[in-house]
Parts: C-alpha cells; sequence; structure tokens
C-alpha cells in the first residue's frame, strides 16, 4: 500500500510567522492529496486538498503545492495565529486498493507561540 | 447541513465485552469509511462500505471485528470479545462519491474506546 511520512512531528512558530510541514508519498498512481487539522478531542477536519493536474492552491493563509516528480507535497500557513495550533495530517489515497480509502501520515503538531 | 455524527463519544467496555460504535454519514452521502487511530499516531483504514455493501475491509481484522450499513440506521462497527490493545479512536468519515479523486472524505468526531 501507499507509504506516507510527514515532517517535521512537531513545529512551534512564533505568532504571524509561516509554518511548513512537508510530505512524501510512494505511490506514484496517487492523484489526491488532502490536509487535515485536528484539534484536541476532535475528528479531522479537511482544510485543503489538492489534485494531481494542479502544482499548487492556496485558500487565504493556506496553501498547499505538489511535486509529483519528487512524490512529494507541503502545507503552508502564512501569518500563523494561535488558533492554528492543533495536530496536521497530509494523506494520500491506496491506488492500489482502488482509491477507496486514505493512507495518512503520522502528524505534526503545530503551536503558535502568542 | 449537519457532518457526520458518531455516537457513543467515550466507550468504556472490560475485557471480553462487546464494543458497538455507531457512525450516522452526511446527508446525502452513502459512502462510509472507518479508521482507527491509536495515541500519537495517524489515522489507519480499516473498512469501506457502502449501503448494504462492505467494499473493502483490507484493514481490518479477520477476527473479532465486524461492520454493517445497512439499507436503513447508521453504519455499525463492531468488536466482539475486546482487548486492551482494542483502546483507541475509532473514526468514521463519509463522502459523497466513491473513489477518494472524487469523493472528499468528512470526519465524525470519533468515539474513544477504553478497554479496562
Amino acid at each position: 500500500g501507499e507509504n506516507v511520512e510527514q515532517h517535521p512531528s512537531t513545529l512551534s512558530v512564533q505568532e504571524g510567522d509561516s509554518a511548513v510541514i512537508k510530505c512524501t508519498y510512494s505511490d506514484s498512481a496517487s492523484n489526491y492529496f488532502p490536509w487535515y487539522k485536528q484539534e484536541l478531542g476532535k475528528g479531522p477536519q479537511l482544510i485543503i486538498d489538492i489534485r494531481s493536474n494542479v502544482g499548487e492552491k492556496k485558500d487565504q493563509r493556506i496553501a498547499v503545492t505538489l511535486n509529483k516528480t519528487a512524490k512529494h507535497f507541503s502545507l503552508h500557513i502564512t501569518e500563523t495565529q494561535p488558533e492554528d495550533s492543533a495536530v496536521y495530517f497530509c494523506a494520500a489515497p491506496g491506488a492500489q486498493t482502488g482509491a477507496n480509502n486514505l493512507f495518512f501520515g503520522t502528524g505534526t503538531r503545530l503551536t503558535v507561540i502568542p | 447541513n449537519a457532518g457526520v455524527m458518531q455516537n457513543p463519544r467515550h466507550l468504556v467496555r472490560r475485557r471480553g465485552q462487546e464494543a458497538r460504535l455507531r457512525c450516522s454519514p452526511m446527508k446525502g452521502h452513502s459512502h462510509v469509511y472507518w479508521y482507527r487511530q491509536l495515541p500519537e499516531e495517524g489515522l489507519k483504514f480499516m473498512v469501506y462500505l457502502q449501503k448494504e455493501n462492505i467494499i473493502d475491509e483490507s484493514g481490518m481484522p479477520k477476527e473479532r471485528f465486524s461492520a454493517e450499513f445497512p439499507k436503513e440506521g447508521p453504519s455499525i462497527l463492531r468488536i466482539q470479545q475486546v482487548v486492551r490493545g482494542d483502546s483507541a479512536a475509532y473514526f468514521c468519515a463519509s463522502s459523497p462519491f466513491a473513489g477518494t479523486e472524487l469523493g472528499e472524505q468528512y470526519f465524525g468526531p470519533g468515539t474513544r474506546l477504553t478497554v479496562t
């Protein structure tokens, strides 16, 4: 199945600074890459996703970039705010199983220091 | 439009008992996925169901675990004869379409199972 690696595992930034989280995947057939934000005691919330026909997608302070050649994709959060503090997960589909399920990275705990 | 609903939110079971977890997908969604999350880890796929059909159960243990999504009512994940290693958060996600390339998965709040 797909192998998704995510770095860093923890990230602390000052409020207003940018945060970047990176993921790599193994299955070159994967074509959909979502990012989820999980706050303590809650379920993962889809915050942005990208499909393989584009290299970058932006939604206000959040952007995702995709490099299919290198098989990696990144989440960029600009002008970070304390409410951005959470665990962020990247994911990629299991193409070999007909893309029915997602394989998740191990998560990045982001702390935004006021 | 209500989101994905899961109940109970917390469940405590003694070893050997049965755990039954329920998931009601978002309105209009007919595709349900169950994932398990151990502490400090990412989510691991267990099973994918459509109404009255199990489509992919490749991530679900062969013994003690079963899932269903009946024509009427919520999807149920059942764990029989629970053991301490079953303690985890179980998340349900729903999607309007089959296949991740078309159907974004939206997650419920999860059920936190503790086996004592």
